[in-house]
């Protein structure tokens, strides 16, 4: 059984640019989530994909985005990148049906902005 | 509104002694619990769950918690502590409701003195 992978490991951008984050999902599995973790901090979740449809949104703005797609892999979209997200996104993937029992976590990517 | 709040952000012990690791939740559903260790430069790993079965639960490295509802509390603990225990350490809160997304504590970073 694979786990979660996520590309690539570490990116540095330029305030402006837009990135695109990509996750795996653990077989089996058939929602991903993402979260932002700033240095020091405790993980904030972005969003929820299940079957390649948005389930839920935290506290993030609309240049946020993402994708799922049939084979439940995700993309995160950040557009006009901004200092301040500069952080570690970590994807996690689980079986909603299950949901509250297993949440399995990539090991992240580090996005710095300059 | 549903909130973690971890009581110590740094614990330090030496190598062999017990560990303790507070949690306090707030909810207004029913939650399922978890504990989560974040080691260097690396992913979230699963140590422990709660989801309204036992409310004294076993994990991974011999780390246990329980649940006390009188108390909102979700305290981890292990009798004897490794230097490889050395890490992060968050408690998590989800429902088992909508996006089921997790919310994190701002984490405790424990250290293991030899």
């Amino acid at each position: 059984e694979t786990g979660v992978t996520q590309s690539p490991t570490h990116l540095i951008k330029t305030r402006g640019q837009q990135v695109t984050l990509r996750c795996s999902s653990q077989s089996g599995h058939n929602t991903v989530s993402w979260y932002q973790q700033a240095l020091g901090q405790g993980p904030q979740f972005i969003f929820q994909y299940y079957r390649e449809e948005e389930n839920g949104r935290g506290n993030f703005p609309p240049r946020f985005s993402g994708l799922q797609f049939p084979n439940y892999s995700s993309e995160l979209n950040v557009n006009a990148l901004e200092l301040d997200d500069s952080a570690l996104y970590l994807c996690a993937s689980s079986s909603l049906t299950g949901r509250g029992y297993g949440y399995t976590f990539g090991s992240g990517t580090r996005l710095t902005v300059v | 509104a549903q909130s973690v709040t971890q009581l110590d952000s740094h614990v330090s012990v030496s190598e062999g002694t017990p560990v303790l690791l507070r949690c306090n939740y707030s909810s207004s559903y029913s939650p399922s619990l978890f504990w989560y260790v974040q080691h260097p430069n690396k992913g979230l790993q699963l140590l422990l769950k709660y989801t309204s079965a036992a409310t004294l639960v076993k994990g991974i490295n011999g780390f246990e918690a329980e649940f006390k509802k009188s108390e909102t509390s979700f305290h981890l603990t292990k009798p004897s502590a490794h230097m490889s225990d050395a890490a992060e350490y968050f408690c998590v809160v989800t429902f088992l409701t909508g996006a089921n997304n997790l919310f994190f504590g701002t984490g405790t970073r424990l250290t293991v003195i030899p």
